[in-house]
């Protein structure tokens, strides 16, 4: 089974500046998809950045990136130019490449603080 | 266009109790599925549905249930409440199954079991 840790339970980061939160994931395929997912206090949870496992490059979405390491199973989000509105909860997500399967298998998160 | 909608957003149940919450998904959205969100346990996954058809279910107990109508709307059952199950239940659409297929989710409903 798929296991997905994000080892950082809570971070904080000076408005402006740049921050990056980690996750590790553990899965024996060889293709998969990865996501970043925020959820803010309102708690409706939104897409940040998606990547597809065969694809080298790594996703940016305007101020967020990701370093995606598939040999090291690691798929870290670089939030740049942090803003107030930043500050949410943070789920790495694995999706298996299987067809039809919806299922995500989400991180316990990280708490992303923005300090003014 | 309307977001995906859950209801109720909050309510509160004894043990033993059922319940049942519904989701509405966004329009054309052919596919939900559902989560249990709890401090201890964090986000898990109930089960998926798509075109009346749940394809994917989690490791929960039968006392969840669920199912999908035709016009894709979504409820799930909890019955014998247990204590355990007082949680945040999101519900999430798609308008393709798998892949990079982006999930949209709802507010919650938020289950207490006392």
């Amino acid at each position: 089974a798929q296991t997905v840790t994000q080892s950082q339970p809570e971070m904080s980061v000076q408005e402006a500046e740049t921050v990056t939160l980690s996750c590790t994931y553990d899965t024996s395929e060889s293709d998969y998809y990865l996501f970043w997912y925020k959820q803010p206090p309102s708690r409706q949870m939104i897409l940040v950045i998606r990547q597809e496992a065969y694809k080298q490059q790594n996703a940016t979405e305007n101020r967020f990136s990701v370093n995606f390491q598939k040999a090291a199973k690691s798929f870290s989000l670089k939030i740049s130019d942090s803003q107030l509105g930043d500050a949410a909860m943070y789920f790495c997500a694995y999706r298996t490449p299987n067809f039809g399967n919806e299922k995500l298998t989400f991180g316990t998160g990280t708490r992303l603080t923005i300090i003014p | 266009k309307a977001g995906v909608t859950q209801t109720p957003r909050y309510l509160i149940k004894t043990r033993g109790q059922q319940v049942t919450l519904s989701c509405s998904p966004i329009s054309g959205h052919r596919s939900v599925s559902w989560y249990q969100q709890t401090p201890g346990q964090g986000l898990q996954f109930l089960f998926e549905y798509f075109s009346e058809t749940q394809r994917n279910k989690g490791n929960f107990p039968g006392r969840f249930s669920g199912r999908q109508f035709s016009n894709s709307r979504s409820e799930m059952n909890v019955s014998t409440l247990e204590l355990g199950d007082s949680a945040l239940y999101l519900c999430a659409s798609s308008l393709t199954s798998g892949g990079t297929g982006e999930l949209f989710f709802g507010e919650g409903s938020r289950l207490t079991v006392l």
